[in-house]
Parts: C-alpha cells; sequence; structure tokens
C-alpha cells in the first residue's frame, strides 16, 4: 500500500529563521498532497495543500513545493514565530489519505 | 457553522468495559473517517464510512472493533472489551465528497485504558 515518509520527526528553529520539512510517498497514482497542523491536545487542521498539476504553491509565510518525478513534497516556513510550534503532517492521497509520522517543530523564541 | 464534533473528549475504561465514541460530521458532509493516533506517532486510517454504509475498513483491527454511520444519528466507533493497547487519541474526519481528499478532523477523543 501507499507509504509516506517524513523528515525530520523534531525540528528546532530560532524565531525568524525558516523551517523545511520534507515528504516522499510511493504511490504514482497519488495527486493531491495536503499538510496538516496539530497543536497540543487538538485535532489536526489542513494549513495548505497542492494537487499534481502544480509545482508550487504560497500562502503568507507558508509554501509548499511538489517533485512528481522524485515522488518528493516539502513544507516550507519562512519568518517562524512562536506560534508556529506544533507536530506537522504531511499526507498524500491516491486512493486514499496516509499520513506521514509527523514532525515536531518548535520555535525558539 | 460548527465543525466535526467529537465526544467524549476524554474517556477512561477498565479493561475489559467497552468503549463508545462519536462523531458527528460537519453540516453537509456525508462522508466520515476514523484515524487512530498512538501517542508519539501519526495519524493511521481504521476506516471510512458512508451514511448506512462501510466503505472501506482495511485499517479495522479483525476483531472488537465497529463502526457505524446511521441514517440518523453521529457515527460511533465501537471498541469492545478494551485492552491497554487501545489507549489512543481516536479522530474523527468528514469529507464534503467521495474523494475523501479535503478532509476535516474534529478535536478527537482520548481513551484511556485503566
Amino acid at each position: 500500500g501507499e507509504n509516506v515518509e517524513q523528515h525530520p520527526s523534531t525540528l528546532s528553529v530560532q524565531e525568524g529563521d525558516s523551517a523545511v520539512i520534507k515528504c516522499t510517498y510511493s504511490d504514482s497514482a497519488s495527486n493531491y498532497f495536503p499538510w496538516y497542523k496539530q497543536e497540543l491536545g487538538k485535532g489536526p487542521q489542513l494549513i495548505i495543500d497542492i494537487r499534481s498539476n502544480v509545482g508550487e504553491k504560497k500562502d503568507q509565510r507558508i509554501a509548499v513545493t511538489l517533485n512528481k518525478t522524485a515522488k518528493h513534497f516539502s513544507l516550507h516556513i519562512t519568518e517562524t514565530q512562536p506560534e508556529d510550534s506544533a507536530v506537522y503532517f504531511c499526507a498524500s492521497y491516491g486512493n486514499k489519505l496516509v499520513f506521514g509520522a509527523g514532525t515536531i517543530l518548535r520555535v525558539k523564541s | 457553522n460548527a465543525g466535526v464534533m467529537q465526544n467524549p473528549r476524554h474517556l477512561v475504561r477498565r479493561r475489559g468495559q467497552e468503549a463508545r465514541l462519536r462523531c458527528s460530521p460537519m453540516k453537509g458532509h456525508s462522508h466520515v473517517y476514523w484515524y487512530r493516533q498512538l501517542p508519539e506517532e501519526g495519524l493511521k486510517f481504521m476506516v471510512y464510512l458512508q451514511k448506512e454504509n462501510i466503505i472501506d475498513e482495511s485499517g479495522m483491527p479483525k476483531e472488537r472493533f465497529s463502526a457505524e454511520f446511521p441514517k440518523e444519528g453521529p457515527s460511533i466507533l465501537r471498541i469492545q472489551q478494551v485492552v491497554r493497547g487501545d489507549s489512543a487519541a481516536y479522530f474523527c474526519a468528514s469529507s464534503p465528497s467521495d474523494r475523501g481528499r479535503e478532509l476535516f478532523f474534529g478535536e478527537g477523543s482520548r481513551l484511556t485504558v485503566l
């Protein structure tokens, strides 16, 4: 079945720096790649997504890139703030949504 | 515009008891997904339901776990004869379509088995 690998598992950055989280997927039929943010004690919230016909998408301080040939996609957060601290999950959709294991992002002020 | 509602938010059960977790999808959504999250781990798909139908239960353990989404009322995830390994957060998500791409998650139900 589909497998999604996510790295790193933890990431600490200084406030104002950039953070990058990378994922790879195995199903070449996957065509939708969302990213979710999960704060402590809460459910995952969709923060940005990208479809397979697009290589990059930006929304203010966050951006996603997709390389279909290499089956890689990444989340980029610029000018990180303490409120960006959370667990981030990537996912890919072939015939169901499969999640990566998550990245704990800590933004130090 | 209420989001996905899950209850209870926290549930404590002793080994051997039953746990029932409820999920009301967002208004207008008729597709419900259940995911399990173990401590320090990601979200694992359990089951996908539409009203009165189980579409995909490939992630459900073969025994003790069942799910339903009746014509009226919330979706229910039922765990019989709970064991300590069932302790986890159970998240429900709903989708407006059968594509299952854009999922909206509830706040989760945290089950603790003593």
